[in-house]
């Protein structure tokens, strides 16, 4: 069965500074891996998705994850952040069937200036 | 904006009564999906609607049942309401199993 880790429940950082969000899943079969944002009282918003292909998945709002298949690794980052990106991060994993998203607990970043 | 609707924001129920919850998705939305998200936690998939039918379904007991109409609507029913059933309820639409899924705003259910 498929399973996601989100290895932070919290990240503080300073604007502009850079930053990462980890996360690590556990599949058996082939993996489509995503990343979805949460602000508040609001839905989910899909970041980025790896499906196939290329290993560095560019996504919305200067948000980039690497998939790493050796370390089952699908890590967040950005290389600037600000304010507004202060939200609630999960990491998400397809079950097998495709019919459901298994989300992380997910991981609070608070950007402060 | 996800073209993805639901309804009520907020609801407040007595432990033991039923409850529905609405979600409204736009048109090629073939499938729904409900997921049941409690406070501090990632959501849980509760089940998948393609068609009109469900189409999968996670660890979630039966008194959680739900509808899809062909007007790309569905609904989530709750029965027996219980106070670990307090949580965000959200919705999602897609073209298809397995496609990307587009989320609702959600709704807040507290059990009291």
């Amino acid at each position: 069965a498929q399973s996601v880790t989100q290895l932070d429940s919290q990240v503080p950082v300073f604007e502009e500074a850079p930053v990462e969000l980890r996360c690590n899943y556990s599949s058996s079969v082939s993996v489509y891996l995503f990343w979805y944002v949460q602000y508040p009282n609001q839905g989910l918003q899909l970041l980025l998705k790896y499906l196939s292909g290329s290993t560095l998945v560019k996504g919305i709002n200067g948000f980039e994850a690497e998939f790493n298949k050796s370390q089952t690794s699908f890590h967040l980052r950005k290389p600037s952040v600000h304010i507004s990106d202060t939200a609630e991060y999960f990491c998400a994993v397809a079950n097998q069937a495709g019919t459901a998203l298994i989300f992380g607990k997910g991981t609070t970043l608070s950007v402060s200036s | 904006e996800t073209g993805v609707t639901q309804s009520p924001t907020h609801l407040i129920k007595t432990r033991g009564q039923q409850v529905t919850l609405r979600c409204s998705s736009q048109s090629g939305h073939n499938t729904v999906s409900w997921y049941q998200q409690a406070l501090g936690q990632g959501p849980q998939f509760i089940f998948q609607y393609y068609r009109e039918e469900e189409n999968g379904r996670g660890n979630f007991p039966p008194r959680f049942s739900g509808l899809q109409f062909p007007n790309y609507s569905s609904e989530l029913n709750v029965n027996a309401l219980e106070l670990d059933d307090s949580a965000l309820y959200l919705c999602a639409g897609g073209v298809g199993p397995g496609d990307e899924q587009f989320f609702g705003p959600g709704t807040r259910l507290t059990v009291l």
